[in-house]
């Protein structure tokens, strides 16, 4: 397809386990995004990868949160000894940088993360 | 710091009538870029306009239409003879020049449109 690609669309885990989210942005697209949207609020910023360089990692809420991008497409957000406050739907977002600055942001579907 | 208020958490209507959903911002750059999200019950959140602080002409698209006024920091979006289907979370956006592009969002406003 032409979007924005993520799976699983639903994760259930046990608290302590270890999880990996996948996305894979449009085609070209240089710029990927992650956020957190916790039930009832807006998004949340995550981490930014350019290519396949991590340039801002401040939305990550603590070093159980890991993400990468190797090749410059497909990323994965990893949470490790996952906590019951890391329930949430994650949502990967990529854009282009062709028309300047700031280009829509286009998303996929989220995986929903359940931590029992 | 940048932040988005929706202060409108829930607004009822009935199908045809007009509805105007409220966006304020604060941020201290001077160049800097405003959108309108919609997340239908699916989840997939829909890009529905990007404008940046440079351009204050409103715009209308079909039944879209918005309202960009800086003196007082808002970006209100209006649908106009409303449907069953627009009903949603609609989320405004912020981001900055600075800043690597990351989108704040205000915590969204659902819309519930009845026959």
């Amino acid at each position: 397809g032409a979007g924005v690609s993520q799976s699983p669309r639903y994760k259930v885990a046990k608290r302590g386990q270890d999880v990996a989210l996948r996305c894979d942005p449009i085609s070209g697209h240089v710029s990927l995004f992650w956020y957190q949207q916790a039930l009832g609020q807006g998004p949340e910023f995550l981490t930014y990868f350019q290519n396949e360089a991590q340039l801002d990692k401040s939305g990550l809420p603590s070093d159980r949160f890991f993400a990468e991008r190797p090749e410059g497409s497909v990323s994965t957000l990893k949470i490790q000894r996952t906590q019951q406050e890391d329930s949430a739907v994650y949502l990967c977002a990529s854009s282009t940088y062709e028309g300047g600055p700031n280009q829509p942001q286009h998303f996929g579907d989220g995986t929903r993360l359940s931590i029992l | 710091a940048q932040k988005v208020t929706q202060a409108q958490t829930e607004i009822s209507v009935v199908e045809k009538e007009d509805v105007t959903l409220d966006c304020v911002y604060e941020t201290r750059d001077t160049t800097y870029y405003l959108f309108w999200y919609k997340q239908p019950p699916s989840g997939e959140l829909v890009f529905l306009i990007r404008r940046n602080s440079f351009d204050e002409q409103n715009e209308i698209s079909g039944r879209y239409s918005w309202n960009f006024q800086k003196s007082t920091s808002s970006f209100n979006f209006t649908i106009t003879a409303s449907q069953v289907v627009d009903s949603a979370v609609y989320f405004c956006a912020l981001s900055e020049d600075t800043g690597f592009q990351k989108l704040v969002f205000g915590t969204g406003t659902r819309l519930l449109v009845s026959p």
